[in-house]
């Protein structure tokens, strides 16, 4: 079964330091990969994606990702961080179900992100 | 531009008690799931819809009805609200089946007591 895997619950950054957020999937086929971010009480809002191409994404705010095949990776990283960065991270997988008639998204558990003055 | 509204934002049932959860969308989306977010789960699929008229089940969908009568509009039914219930409800539209960008309401806290 398809599976999504971000090993840190929680990272705490000083600002102006680089963050990596890794994750890590299980998916037979090529995969569709997204970051999103969620601030308290707010929704999730789409940072980046891969379908396809080039391996490293840009992404909105400053983010980018990097997917390794090899390593069934889709790690999010950020050369420094803001303060305003400080959310709730996940990466996700899309999947189409038999048949192809819908893609659906499977999470991560999430990456909570603080960051200190 | 209004994107993905639910309503309510917050909700306190009783355990027995029925109530729908609203989920509109004002961007002519074929594509609408409804999701929930429980601490340390992420967030799992409850029920999905490709289409007016066509619904299907999730990851999780016991204990949970949905319809899909227009385009816009992708309620979620709790016919019997259970303590297990309490989490936070996100619905999401799609233009496509890739979920190239997937939109997502601001929530619905349910709490169940």
């Amino acid at each position: 079964a398809q599976s999504v895997t971000q090993p840190d619950i929680h990272i705490t950054v000083s600002e102006g330091a680089s963050l990596e957020l890794r994750c890590n999937y299980s998916y037979g086929a090529t995969p569709y990969l997204f970051w999103y971010v969620q601030s308290p009480g707010q929704g999730l809002q789409l940072l980046l994606k891969y379908f396809s191409g080039d391996t490293l994404v840009q992404g909105i705010k400053g983010f980018e990702a990097e997917f390794k095949r090899s390593q069934s990776s889709f790690n999010l990283r950020k050369p420094s961080v803001h303060w305003s960065d400080a959310a709730e991270y996940f990466c996700a997988v899309g999947q189409l179900n038999y048949g192809g008639s819908q893609g659906n998204l499977i999470f991560g558990k999430g990456t909570k992100l603080s960051v200190k003055p | 531009n209004a994107g993905v509204t639910q309503t309510p934002k917050f909700q306190v049932l009783k355990t027995g008690q029925s109530m729908t959860l609203q989920c509109a969308q004002d961007m002519n989306h074929e594509y609408m799931s409804w999701y929930r977010q429980d601490p340390g789960m992420g967030l799992r699929l409850i029920h999905y819809s490709v289409g007016a008229g066509i619904t299907d089940q999730g990851e999780v969908p016991n204990g949970y009805n949905v319809s899909r009568s227009t385009t816009e509009d992708f309620p979620l039914r709790l016919l019997s609200a259970a303590p297990s219930q309490t989490s936070v409800y996100f619905c999401a539209s799609s233009w496509d089946r890739k979920n190239t960008e997937a939109f997502f309401g601001q929530g619905t806290r349910l709490t169940v007591v």
